[in-house]
């Protein structure tokens, strides 16, 4: 079942702008991640943030985590074209088991 | 590194067919591979675990005997969809993970089943 509610479900942006995506879950976590799907590929592994840590950065990708709001949001700055695509937040039990977001797609204009 | 192939990409075929689908890793031992399922514009659904060298865990709802997993190698796990119909056509995407603790699995590409 999902557990993660993505919001939006869906962006559109300019190219240049920031894109701010939310992931809010219901049961503990040992982890939250977020990874990219372009149009018919696999998944792309962005940032894994731990149960303790509450922010965490990688090149232009922001991730916070609020474990007692059970929340996480990605935040993507200075867009690029080559941005567009699906996001997607997912939890990890201790069994590294993943249950996903319905995600976001973002759609980077140039 | 960590580098997931899943093979084939698309497949197309009749009603009836069985369809095995591989995903190796190439790079790593993969002690846990998952498969998940995934609908047009939708989000993955899990299907199932697997352990190397132990029986698949399947999600509720999702038929074992339809849905055969192996998982016999550290770097080798299989799908089968047996006597597949239309409403297997889907995204099958598979996933590996080295087992340590709070680091994320590797997908790979994925594949279009079509069945006619």
């Amino acid at each position: 079942s999902q557990q993660g509610e993505e919001d939006p479900q869906a962006l559109s942006i300019q190219e240049g702008e920031n894109a701010t995506m939310n992931c809010s879950y219901k049961t503990s976590i040992n982890n939250l991640q977020w990874y990219r799907q372009n149009s018919g590929r696999g998944l792309v592994h962005l940032i894994l943030i731990r149960s303790n840590e509450r922010e965490k950065h990688s090149g232009r990708l922001r991730v916070t985590l609020d474990t007692s709001k059970k929340s996480s949001s990605l935040l993507i700055t200075a867009s690029r074209a080559a941005d567009t695509a699906s996001y997607f937040c997912a939890t990890a039990n201790a069994g590294n088991k993943l249950t996903f977001g319905g995600g976001t797609r973002v759609l980077v204009k140039p | 590194g960590a580098v997931v192939s899943q093979h084939p990409s698309r497949v197309i075929c009749k009603s009836g067919t069985s369809v095995k689908i591989e995903c190796r890793s190439l790079d790593f031992q993969a002690t846990t591979m998952f498969w998940y399922r995934q609908f047009p514009k939708k989000s993955l659904m899990l299907m199932a675990t697997s352990n190397e060298g132990s029986k698949a865990t399947y999600e509720q709802g999702v038929e074992k005997d339809k849905f055969l997993i192996n998982h016999a190698s550290l770097t080798l796990s299989t799908l089968t969809v047996t006597s597949a119909h239309p409403e297997d056509s889907s995204f099958y995407i598979c996933s590996a993970t080295d087992g340590a603790r709070n680091q994320p699995q590797h997908f790979g590409d994925g594949t279009r089943l079509s069945i006619l």
